[in-house]
């Protein structure tokens, strides 16, 4: 079956650095990858869609200076957190769509960030 | 505008006792369905989908959904509940076009023995 992998699972940072995030479709060629954040308790909420070789559509009220996303191949994206603060702090989820199902996206085990 | 409606937030059940937590959809066009399920600290797994086709969807784990068009509905279903099955559960509705999920907020599903 699509599996995504996420790398890595768990990251702690000091506040003010960066850290980059992977996600792998490990089986199949996602053209499109999307990239979410979920806080505690919460609902997942969509960041940004990314599409290989193009820029990245942020939704609304996400910085994109902030949450920089390159997806640089048919089975990675990244997902770089610039300048990191404690609000930051989250559970981030990125999800792939295999080329051949347009219906369809397959999730990551998820990224825990924490920001001291 | 689209939108997800889970109207429990939290489901308190004995184990062996029948389950059904609710979905209702707000969408313009034909909806494509989800169950997913959360374990704490983990990312989602997929239970069952809905495109098209019978109503009465089957997924992993013993659960299914009936998916009610005049209702716009779509609840999950299982008819013993086992203790591994606590979790969160979420209902998504995917666009036609596939590039926009929309989630409900969840319902977390504790079970007691």
């Amino acid at each position: 079956g699509a599996v995504v992998s996420q790398h890595p699972s768990w990251v702690i940072c000091k506040s003010g650095t960066s850290v980059k995030i992977e996600c792998r479709s490990l089986d199949f060629q996602a053209t499109t990858m999307f990239w979410y954040r979920q806080f505690p308790k919460q609902s997942l909420m969509l960041m940004a869609t990314s599409n290989e070789g193009s820029k990245a559509t942020y939704e609304q009220g996400v910085e994109k200076d902030k949450f920089l996303i390159n997806h640089a191949s048919l089975t990675l994206s990244t997902l770089t957190v610039t300048s990191a603060h404690p609000e930051d702090s989250s559970f981030y989820i990125c999800s792939a769509r295999d080329w051949r199902e347009v219906y369809e996206q397959y999730f990551g085990p998820g990224t825990r960030l924490t920001v001291t | 505008a689209q939108s997800v409606t889970q109207p429990d937030i939290h489901i308190t059940v004995s184990e062996g006792a029948s389950l059904e937590l609710r979905c209702n959809y707000s969408y313009g066009a034909t909806p494509y369905l989800f169950w997913y399920v959360q374990s704490p600290g983990q990312g989602l797994q997929l239970l069952l989908k809905y495109f098209s086709g019978d109503t009465l969807v089957q997924g992993i784990k013993g659960f299914e959904a009936e998916f009610k068009r005049s209702q716009s509905s779509f609840n999950l279903r299982k008819p013993s509940v086992h203790w591994s099955d606590a979790a969160e559960y979420f209902c998504a509705v995917g666009a036609s076009t596939g590039n926009q999920f929309y989630f409900g907020t969840g319902t977390s599903l504790t079970v007691i023995p």
